[in-house]
């Protein structure tokens, strides 16, 4: 079994939906990240989270350490959403080496 | 420009070359990685450098090696290029408790 897994591995929309991509994980992490990679694109953190819930513009990520879950959300999604969205944990045994998660394909029909 | 770069973004060679993929970042950051990316593997981590002078290897170091004389610098060499090494190639750094930032790619295709 992975230690990070994503679900759903592929998500449609149409635009103007709220999304929810989740991300469980089975070690101990000092930290979660969300990526971002558009298809033929470079790589983009989009958060790092050690507790609580972070928010830029359309985007939500919150975690929950103690049920070792974290969710990305994206409220009133649009076209250019569409991408594969990365969980990653940096455990607390790994000396700062990401574990990544499989990725959530998106896309976002108008 | 602050950043991190990788060097050349595109590149053919042939099988039983050497090639070498360059890497630069500006933040002085500590760690620093180099990952591959294929369909239907996602990323797979390569090597990784804790600091200057230091490296260990990752999940798939097979036929790779790696130097990190300069913090800044992380350049990744295929010493002998095989077909199975086409991939796309993303170097990262990262500075703990801070994101990790990944370079744009470079496309390698050994032929």
């Amino acid at each position: 079994k992975n230690e990070v897994e994503q679900s759903p591995q592929n998500l449609t929309a149409q635009e103007g939906e709220f999304i929810t991509i989740n991300c469980s994980y089975s070690v101990g992490i000092s930290a979660l990240h969300w990526l971002q990679q558009h298809p033929g694109g470079g790589i983009v953190s989009l958060f790092m989270l050690s507790s609580g819930k972070k928010k830029h513009g359309r985007l939500i990520a919150t975690i929950n350490i103690q049920e070792k879950h974290s969710s990305l959300h994206i409220t009133a999604s649009h076209p250019r959403d569409s991408a594969v969205y990365i969980c990653a944990v940096d455990k607390e045994t790994s000396g700062s080496r990401l574990t990544f998660g499989e990725g959530t394909q998106l896309t976002v029909n108008p | 420009d602050a950043g991190i770069t990788q060097s050349p973004r595109y590149k053919i060679t042939e099988t039983g070359r050497q090639v070498t993929l360059m890497c630069h970042q500006t933040w002085s950051h500590s760690y620093m990685f180099w990952y591959r990316q294929d369909l239907g593997h996602g990323l797979r981590l390569i090597y990784y450098s804790a600091a200057a002078d230091i490296t260990d290897k990752g999940e798939v170091p097979d036929g790779y090696v790696v130097s990190r004389s300069k913090t800044e610098n992380f350049p990744l060499t295929l010493e002998s290029a095989t077909r199975s090494q086409t991939s796309v190639y993303f170097c990262a750094s990262f500075e703990r408790g801070y994101e990790q930032y990944f370079g744009p790619g470079t496309r390698l295709t050994v032929t």
